[in-house]
């Protein structure tokens, strides 16, 4: 059974802090997608790394694939109170299918 | 905005009953996949449609299960409904199983 094990679960932090979300799995997925979830709402892709050792940066949020295509991190610097929400890691199992594996997701707070 | 529709948005249901879930996707997105989030989890994977036909399963029993349509919509029904089965339920859909899939906003269904 593929798991991919999100931490920390919960995050509190004062706007302008620095923050780092990371996703880990003993699978290699064939890519990595980080979705972020608001109430109500479905999960909106924010990025999605495919090569091991890939670092993207989507503004102030910087995305990395480790190189054994295993585990991933998600750096928010000087977060604002519109980046609060759930973050969702996604592995892709390769093959017909492509499902998607979630991680356990990290509910994010930014107070103002 | 995803282009991915679902309705009803809210369900109540009470245990033994049958349930239909809706969702539409833009033009072009052949494949459609169905995930139940339960409260304070990701999302996991129940099935995927390709081109009309069943392209992968998760772990879910047989009283689970689905329609693709050629106008690019899609059902997810579920008989003799359980308390456990309350949860948002999530399409998502893509061009091909291997593009980056994009959710709709999901059905909250509610069993009593």
């Amino acid at each position: 059974t593929q798991l991919l094990e999100q931490s920390p679960q919960f995050l509190s932090i004062q706007e302008g802090e620095n923050l780092t979300v990371y996703c880990n799995s003993s699978s290699v997925f064939s890519s990595l997608q980080w979705y972020r979830q608001e109430p109500g709402e479905g999960p909106v892709l924010l990025v999605t790394v495919v090569t091991g050792g890939e670092v993207k940066k989507l503004k102030r949020l910087t995305f990395q694939f480790g190189d054994a295509r295993k585990d991933s991190s998600l750096h928010i610097t000087a977060a604002q109170p519109g980046d609060t929400g759930l973050y969702l890691c996604a592995g892709a199992i390769s093959g017909a299918t492509n499902k998607l594996i979630f991680g356990t997701g990290t509910l994010l707070a930014v107070q103002p | 905005e995803t282009g991915v529709t679902q309705s009803p948005t809210h369900l109540i249901k009470t245990r033994g009953q049958q349930v239909t879930l809706r969702c539409s996707s833009q033009s072009g997105h052949n494949t459609v996949s169905w995930y139940q989030q339960a409260l304070g989890q990701g999302p996991q994977f129940i099935f995927q449609y390709y081109r009309e036909e069943e392209n992968g399963r998760g772990n879910f029993p047989p009283r689970f299960s689905g329609l693709q349509f050629p106008n690019y919509s899609s059902e997810l029904n579920v008989n003799a409904l359980e308390l456990d089965d309350s949860a948002l339920y999530l399409c998502a859909s893509s061009p091909d199983p291997q593009q980056p899939q994009h959710f709709g906003d999901g059905t909250r269904l509610s069993i009593l």
